[in-house]
This record gives C-alpha cells, structure tokens and sequence, in this order.
C-alpha cells in the first residue's frame, strides 16, 4: 500500500540557497495540496492542484515559493533564496477530487512531511 | 490564517479516561474534519461529518457539529497511552476545496 511519500524528509541549508521538495501522492488522487506547518501550529495552506491546474494559491506564498505538478501526477515545491523564517515542516496531502459539490473536500492523506532547517 | 481554534491547547489526562476537544469556527462550512498528528509525523484523518450531521461515531470517537454556534467537539472515550498526539480540526469552505486547520489541542495520556 503506498501512500504519500514526500522526499527528501529532512532538508538543512544556508540562508539565500534554493530547495526544493517532492510529493508523490496517492497514484489514483487527482487533488494536492501543500501545506506549512511550525512547532506548536497548525497547518497552513500554501496552495492546491487539480490534476496539472494550480486552482488556489495562498497569500502566505510569496514569490520565492513555486510549486508545479507538471503532469498531473507528482508535484515540486521549490523556495528561492532561503529565509530562517523557512524554516518550517513542508506538508503534502492527496485526495479524490470526487467529494465535491454540496459537501465539499474530503479526507486529505499526508505523507510525513519534509522539515526544512535555514541556518 | 487559521479558521478553527481548538480548546483545550493542552490537555492531560490518565489512561481510561474519556478526553473533550472543542473546535470554534468563523465562517460557513461544507464539512468539518478531525486529524490527529504524532509528534514529527504526518496528519491522519480520523474522522469527517458533513453539514448537515449533528453527530458521528466511530470506534471509541464521537464527534458533534453545532452550525449555529459554529463549533464542534471529539470525544475520545477510554482513552489509551497510545492515543498521546496533536489533533487537529479542519473545515471545508462552501465554495473552494482547500482545508483550513485550528491550532490543535496536544493530549497526552499518562499510563
């Protein structure tokens, strides 16, 4: 059973260097979602992909954060010139873009996520 | 920012007994959901009731959804040391398809 793998899970870097994360989801879900989640919080929306489509996009994204999901399958979330405010656990999820219409989004499944450390 | 905010921020309670989480929302929802979160691990979802629904069971869970005062609750019944985690609420909008999470509450069973 494979679920939403997320690579790499620990990332360290200096200040101004770029990184960049992958998401496999669940092969069959067509939604995926990032998330940003610090010590203590909750997580937070960054942006949302129906099939290859970036459909929503988080004000918290600022420029130097792309993400892509070129064919519909895995996605790359890339941030420019590294912050310590960064610093931060990077979230995945997948979902069947079938719950949809009057009951809206259902259950997200989440890989295990991608901490990223800027010194 | 965040949409629900959880109570109690932190709760701590003996093995057997039943633990309360609260949820407040601010805005109409199509669904709210329940996650739980094991230190430095990815989300699971534990449960989802619609709008429409007032309660839910599933195995020692139950969980209540009250639109008019915009908030829900997860009991967790007899509880266990292996149910020590972060859990979560998250609401579905009406329109759109992203999940807006609460703060979390961190329970922790002592055994």
């Amino acid at each position: 059973d494979t679920g939403v793998s997320q690579d790499p899970r620990h990332k360290i870097t200096k200040r101004g260097q770029n990184v960049t994360f992958r998401c496999d989801p669940i092969s069959e879900h067509n939604r995926l979602y990032w998330y940003r989640q610090t010590l203590g919080q909750g997580p937070e929306f960054l942006t949302y992909f129906q099939n290859e489509a970036q459909l929503e996009k988080s004000r918290l994204l600022s420029d130097r954060f792309s993400a892509e999901r070129p064919k519909g399958s895995f996605s790359t979330l890339e941030i420019q010139r590294t912050e310590q405010g960064d610093s931060a656990m990077y979230l995945c999820a997948s979902s069947l873009g079938v719950f949809s219409g009057r009951y809206g989004t259902g259950e997200l499944f989440f890989g295990e996520g991608s901490r990223l450390t800027v010194l | 920012s965040q949409q629900g905010e959880e109570d109690p921020q932190a709760l701590s309670i003996q093995e057997g007994e039943n633990a309360t989480m609260n949820c407040s929302y601010k805005t109409s929802i199509n669904n709210l959901q329940w996650y739980r979160q094991n230190s430095g691990r990815g989300l699971v979802h534990l449960i989802l009731i619609r709008s429409n629904e007032r309660e839910k069971h599933s195995g020692r869970l139950r969980v209540t959804l009250d639109t008019s005062k915009k908030s829900s609750s997860l009991l967790i019944t007899a509880s266990r040391a292996a149910d020590t985690a972060s859990y979560f609420c998250a609401t579905g909008p009406t329109s759109g398809s992203r999940l807006t999470f609460g703060e979390g509450t961190q329970l922790t069973v002592n055994p």
